[in-house]
């Protein structure tokens, strides 16, 4: 039972660069989202999706893109990176927007050089 | 601004000691309210959540926690720590009848043997 599988695990980019995180799961889960953790901060909400088609914007969306095409991926696209963005990001599905059990994956720790 | 607060960054606690992480909502209404925990390179797990009804919630690992709508606080508690219990915490909360879930700071948990 893999549960959130995100990859990769660790990547360094360059400022300007753009790459995707990947997020799957294997839950039937309807609602998935995204979060950066930086110290002192706790987690903050990039953005969310509540079912296949559907995504909306978290506290913290700007230089980031989502789309969810089918109910298991929830891809994270970094446009344009810069160093702000250096941070740990993790990805987490539940069975319900907020009410359940939030299941993370183990997440992507990411430095813009 | 609606918050969550965590006002201990850091604690540390004999093996064996007892156990109080404090947190603190600013919501008009009563939230939905959860405890996480995260080890050293791991997601989150849920520890325990309150929605409604007792106030005092029973988690997994022998952990639980009060519900004080007087002090708008959802401290965590455990009665003896073990050196298992070594990570970093974190308060969050859904508003009610709202749809995302806010993370406080984090308290890391340092054990002494």
């Amino acid at each position: 039972n893999a549960g959130v599988t995100q990859t990769p695990k660790f990547q360094v980019l360059k400022t300007g660069q753009s790459m995707t995180l990947q997020c799957a799961q294997d839950m039937n889960h309807e609602y998935m989202s995204w979060y950066r953790q930086d110290p002192g901060m706790g987690l903050r909400l990039i953005h969310y999706s509540v079912g296949a088609g559907i995504t909306d914007q978290g506290e913290v969306p700007n230089g980031y893109n989502v789309s969810r095409s089918t109910t298991e991926d929830f891809p994270l696209r970094l446009l344009s990176a810069a160093p702000s963005q250096t941070s740990v990001y993790f990805c987490a599905s539940s069975r319900g927007q907020g009410f359940g059990e939030l299941f993370f994956g183990e997440g992507s720790r990411l430095t813009v050089l | 601004a609606q918050s969550v607060t965590q006002p201990d960054i850091h604690i540390t606690v004999s093996e064996g000691a007892s156990l109080e992480l404090r947190c603190n909502y600013s919501y008009g209404a009563t939230p939905y309210l959860f405890w996480y925990v995260q080890s050293p390179g791991q997601g989150l797990q849920l520890l325990l959540k309150y929605f409604s009804g007792d106030t005092l919630v029973q988690g997994i690992k022998g952990f639980e926690a009060e519900f004080k709508r007087s002090q708008s606080s959802f401290n965590l508690r455990k009665p003896s720590v073990h050196w298992s219990d070594a990570a970093e915490y974190f308060c969050a909360v859904v508003p009610n009848a709202g749809n995302m879930l806010t993370f406080g700071g984090g308290t890391r948990l340092m054990v002494k043997p």
